[in-house]
């Protein structure tokens, strides 16, 4: 099993409506990074949470550290929010500060 | 700032032939991450330097890969010999050093990938 679990894997929505992705862990973490990769393209960090919820534009982060579990919620999604979604989890402990273990990613696809 | 700088961006090669992918993180980050991704693997951190010096090398694959930072602003990974399954986007980021609360880590800023197709 991997230590970082996202689900869907895969997710088709209609412009507009609100996406969730979801990730669980089974390690302690520091804290946690969602990050985005389009079609061909780089990555680009999204947020980076140890607690509580951050929100940036349409993008809403949640992480509920005793559940080791968070979400990223879309609200009225767009097609160009299609891209792969990466959740990726900074280990507690240890002398690897810094160091990712990342999930699967969820295939988002937004159609119009 | 450009961010971080990866080249070359696209690389073909013949198996068994060298291969030189190069960094240049953000001026002033501390840390520098090198990755693979692969559709099979997902990202996988290979290994990383904290001002300059190699931490964790755990994830470079075998002896044929290996990786140097000889100053703050740069670093390579180099292969030798290549082999086909070594074809896969690889990623070096880079970050600061930020604490809070005790706790110790990092945001990290991707380059743009090298995308390696070893023939």
């Amino acid at each position: 099993k991997n230590e970082v679990e996202q689900s869907p894997q895969n997710l088709t929505a209609q412009e507009g409506e609100f996406i969730t992705i979801n990730c669980s862990y089974s390690v302690g973490i520091s804290a946690l990074h969602w990050l985005q990769q389009h079609p061909g393209g780089g990555i680009v960090s999204l947020f980076m949470l140890s607690s509580g919820k951050k929100k940036h534009g349409r993008l809403i982060a949640t992480i509920n550290i005793q559940e080791k579990h968070s979400s990223l919620h879309i609200t009225a999604s767009h097609p160009r929010d299609s891209a792969v979604y990466i959740c990726a989890v900074f280990n507690a402990g240890g002398t690897s500060y810094g160091k990712l273990t990342f999930g699967q990613g969820t295939i988002l696809t937004v159609h119009p | 700032d450009a961010g971080v700088i990866q080249s070359p961006r696209h690389e073909v090669t013949e198996m068994g032939q060298e291969v030189t992918l190069r960094c240049k993180p953000i001026s002033g980050h501390d840390y520098l991450f090198w990755y693979r991704q692969t559709m099979m693997r997902g990202l996988e951190l290979l290994i990383y330097f904290n001002n300059n010096v190699p931490i964790d090398d755990s994830g470079m694959p075998e002896d044929r890969f290996s990786a140097k930072m000889p100053n703050a602003s740069f670093s390579t990974l180099k292969i030798q010999p290549s082999e086909p399954r070594d074809s896969a986007v690889y990623f070096c980021a880079s970050s600061p050093w930020i604490t809070t609360s005790g706790s110790i880590y990092n945001e990290q800023f991707f380059g743009p990938g090298t995308r390696l197709t070893v023939l």
